[in-house]
C-alpha cells in the first residue's frame, strides 16, 4: 500500500493570511507515460462528505474558489490557501489514486487563529 | 446533478452482517467505477473497495475477507456487505463514485452523505 503522510496535523492562520498542508506518499504517484501525478485534495467540514477541490495534484475542480491551489510531483505535494476565509475551517485530506487500496493522509485540521 | 444516497440499518449486532445500499440518481451506473469508504468518529477516511458496473470488484486487502459487493443496473444502486463486524467497524460509511477518463478509475468526484452505522450489542 502506498503511505500518505500530511503535515502538519493542525493548524492556525489568522483571516488572509496564507495555509500549507504538506503530503507526502511511500512511493513516487507520477505515472510517467502520461506526465500525471495521480493526487487529490479533498476538503471536508464537519458532518459533511468530503468534497474534492484539487485533482491531478494541481487541476481545480470547477466552482473551486482560485485562492486553493496544488503543487508538487512524484512524492511531495502542496495544498496552499493563499488566503484563509472564515468557511475554510475544515479538515483538509489528500488521497493517491495511483494504485489500489486508494489511501488518504491522515487529514489537517485548519482553524482560525 | 450526481446524487447518491446511502440506505439501511444504522444499529447492527457484533459478529452479523452489515449491510447498506447506495442509490444513484443523475448518472447511470453502467460504464462507472462506484466505491464504498468509512470513516470511524473523528478518523480519517478508509476506502473498503470498488465495483464497475459490470460486477468486476477491487477491495482493500485489509478488508478482503469481510467484503462482497454487488450492483443492480436495473435499480441503478450497488450494495456493501461486511460480515462478522465488531465494534472497529462502527463508522459513518460513504459511497462515491470514481471519475473516469479512457475507462480509467481515478479521484472520487461525488460522494453520498454518509450513513452511520453502530455495531453495538
Amino acid at each position: 500500500d502506498i503511505v500518505m503522510t500530511q503535515s502538519p496535523d493542525s493548524l492556525a492562520v489568522s483571516l488572509g493570511e496564507k495555509a500549507t498542508i504538506n503530503c507526502k506518499s511511500s512511493q513516487s504517484i507520477l505515472y510517467s507515460s502520461n506526465s500525471k501525478n495521480y493526487l487529490a485534495w479533498y476538503q471536508q467540514k464537519p458532518g459533511q462528505p468530503p468534497k474534492v477541490l484539487i485533482y491531478w495534484a494541481s487541476t481545480r475542480e470547477s466552482g473551486v474558489p482560485d485562492r486553493f491551489s496544488g503543487s508538487g510531483s512524484g512524492t511531495d505535494f502542496t495544498l496552499t490557501i493563499s488566503s484563509l476565509q472564515a468557511e475554510d475551517v475544515a479538515v483538509y485530506y489528500c488521497l493517491q489514486y495511483y494504485s489500489t487500496p486508494r489511501t488518504f493522509g491522515q487529514g489537517t485540521k485548519v482553524e482560525i487563529k | 446533478q450526481v446524487q447518491l444516497q446511502e440506505s439501511g440499518p444504522g444499529l447492527v449486532k457484533p459478529s452479523e452482517t452489515l449491510s447498506l445500499t447506495c442509490t444513484v440518481s443523475g448518472d447511470s451506473i453502467s460504464n462507472n467505477y462506484w466505491s464504498w469508504l468509512r470513516q470511524p468518529a473523528g478518523k480519517g477516511l478508509e476506502w473498503i473497495g470498488r465495483i464497475y458496473s459490470s460486477g468486476d470488484t477491487n477491495y482493500n486487502p485489509s478488508l478482503k475477507s469481510q467484503v462482497t459487493l454487488s450492483v443492480d443496473t436495473s435499480k441503478n444502486q450497488f450494495s456493501l456487505k461486511l460480515s462478522s463486524v465488531t465494534a472497529a467497524d462502527t463508522a459513518i460509511y460513504y459511497c462515491a463514485r470514481e471519475a473516469t477518463s479512457v475507462g480509467y478509475p481515478y479521484y472520487f468526484d461525488y460522494w453520498g452523505q454518509g450513513s452511520l452505522v453502530t455495531v453495538s450489542s
